[in-house]
């Protein structure tokens, strides 16, 4: 099955810089690629999504990028802010909704 | 729109009873729900995907016996702890996919289960 590993388990930036946290899947079958973000106690929301035929995505101050080759894909969040702080979870999915997730990202944005 | 609703929000009961979780979307038709489980600072771990009128399809390693899912109709799934233990207190979120073959989960909001 699908084995879906994401890199750093937690990430701390000042506001204000940038922040990247990356995935790797193992199937490449897989075609579609959502970010969550969770905060404490919340439900995952999800923030952006890319398809394989697409290499990159941007929504105001958040993008991903995907590289189907080396079968690994990004997230970028610039000009952190203290509300970015949450933790944020990458999936990687064949379709029809079955996704299996990495393991997550702890994001703490210090004012 | 795309709204997940569950209940109950959070449950305390008593080892050897069963507890049933219920998710429903609100404003659209689920073909498919998943439900999920998820420790304290943990990833989401699929327990089983939940399809309108037939079985669920369960995920290695989850006993179906003890997960009982229902699906009953397009709007509703139905999670069944049965005979609850300590270890099965987690917090155990649904997800719904909006129409035949979306790829979006949209999630419920998790039920924070305590069995003691």
């Amino acid at each position: 099955g699908e084995n879906v590993e994401q890199h750093p388990s937690t990430l701390s930036v000042q506001e204000g810089d940038s922040a990247v946290i990356k995935c790797t899947y193992s199937d490449s079958a897989s075609n579609y690629f959502p970010w969550y973000k969770q905060e404490l106690g919340k439900r995952p929301q999800l923030i952006i999504d890319i398809r394989s035929n697409v290499g990159e995505k941007k929504d105001q101050r958040i993008a991903v990028t995907l590289n189907k080759t080396a079968k690994h894909f990004s997230l970028h969040i610039t000009e952190t802010q203290p509300e970015d702080s949450a933790v944020y979870f990458c999936a990687a999915s064949k379709g029809a909704g079955k996704s299996t997730f990495g393991d997550g990202t702890t994001l703490t944005v210090k004012p | 729109g795309a709204v997940v609703s569950q209940h109950p929000s959070r449950v305390i009961c008593k080892s050897g009873t069963s507890v049933k979780i219920e998710c429903r979307s609100l404003d659209f038709q689920a073909t498919t729900m998943f439900w999920y489980r998820q420790f304290p600072k943990q990833s989401l771990m699929l327990m089983a995907t939940s399809n309108e009128g037939s079985k669920a399809t369960y995920e290695q390693g989850v006993e179906k016996d003890k997960f009982l899912i229902n699906h009953a109709s397009l709007t509703l799934s139905t999670l069944t702890v049965t005979s609850a233990h300590p270890e099965d207190s987690s917090f155990y979120i649904c997800s719904a996919n909006r129409g035949r073959g979306g790829e979006t989960q949209y999630f419920g909001p998790g039920t924070r289960l305590l069995v003691l």
